[in-house]
C-alpha cells in the first residue's frame, strides 16, 4: 500500500446533483474516519467506521449525506442534492490503533 | 466540532529563525498529534505526544505538553522555506462507545521567507 487514496480529487458539480467520493484506506487499517475542511479552518469530524460499522455520525452530517463502508474495505460519502454550502475540501483517514493516522489528498468539492 | 484554540493564527518568519504554535483544548486527551498540510493537500503526521509525556523530539521538532493547562506547543528550529504550510494539532480523544478519534484546531499558517 502507498497511503490511503481518494478519488476524486476534484469535483466541481451544480446546486442540487448528487456526488460520491471514494476513499481507499491502507489495507490492513480497520478504523477509517472521515472530516470535512473549509478554506482556513481545521479538519471537522463527520464520521467514524470499525470494519464495515458506521459507529458514529457528527451531527455535521444532515439527512443528505450517507456514508457506506462494504465489507470494511473502501469507503464512499454521497452527498445528495447539493448546496453551495457542501463546497469543502472532503478528507478520509485511516489507522489501525490510534497512534498514527494516516490521510489521503482529499477531494475537493465545488457547488455552483 | 474544534476542540480549542491554535494561536497565532499567522506566523511569518525568516529562514533559520524558529517558530513557536500553541495549542489549547478542552478535554481530557490519550494523546496529541501535530499534522503539517501544503496548501490544498491533504494532512501529514508530524509527531505525536502521549498525555503521560511532557516533551518529545523529533529532528527539528520540539513538542510540550501541559495537561494542567491543557495546552501544547510545537517549536520548529532553524526553518527553512520549504516548512511553509499550515500547522495543526489535534487531540485523540475516547468517545463514549469506546473508540477514539481526532479532534483538530483552526492550524497555525506559517510562511517562511527566503
Amino acid at each position: 500500500d502507498t497511503g490511503v487514496s481518494q478519488d476524486p480529487r476534484h469535483k466541481i458539480t451544480k446546486r442540487g446533483q448528487n456526488v460520491t467520493f471514494r476513499c481507499d484506506p491502507i489495507s490492513e487499517h480497520n478504523r477509517l474516519y472521515w472530516y470535512r475542511q473549509t478554506l482556513g479552518q481545521g479538519p471537522e469530524f463527520l464520521t467514524y467506521f470499525q470494519n464495515e460499522a458506521q459507529l458514529e455520525k457528527s451531527r455535521l452530517l444532515s439527512d443528505r449525506f450517507s456514508a457506506e463502508r462494504p465489507k470494511g474495505s473502501f469507503s464512499t460519502l454521497e452527498i445528495q442534492r447539493t448546496e453551495q454550502g457542501d463546497s469543502a475540501m472532503y478528507l478520509c483517514a485511516s489507522t489501525l490503533d490510534s497512534y498514527g493516522y494516516t490521510f489521503g489528498s482529499g477531494t475537493r468539492l465545488t457547488v455552483v | 466540532s474544534q476542540q480549542g484554540e491554535e494561536d497565532p493564527q499567522a506566523l511569518s518568519i525568516q529562514e533559520g529563525e524558529n517558530a513557536t504554535m500553541n495549542c489549547s483544548y478542552k478535554t481530557s486527551i490519550n494523546n496529541l498529534q501535530w499534522y503539517r498540510q501544503n496548501s490544498g493537500r491533504g494532512l501529514v503526521h508530524l509527531i505525536l505526544i502521549r498525555s503521560n509525556e511532557r516533551e518529545k523530539h523529533s529532528g527539528r521538532l520540539r513538542v510540550t505538553l501541559d495537561t494542567s493547562k491543557k495546552s501544547s506547543s510545537l517549536l520548529i528550529t532553524a526553518s527553512r522555506a520549504a516548512d511553509t504550510a499550515s500547522y495543526f494539532c489535534a487531540t485523540d480523544e475516547r468517545s463514549s462507545g469506546g473508540y477514539n478519534k481526532l479532534i483538530f484546531g483552526a492550524g497555525t499558517r506559517l510562511a517562511v521567507h527566503p
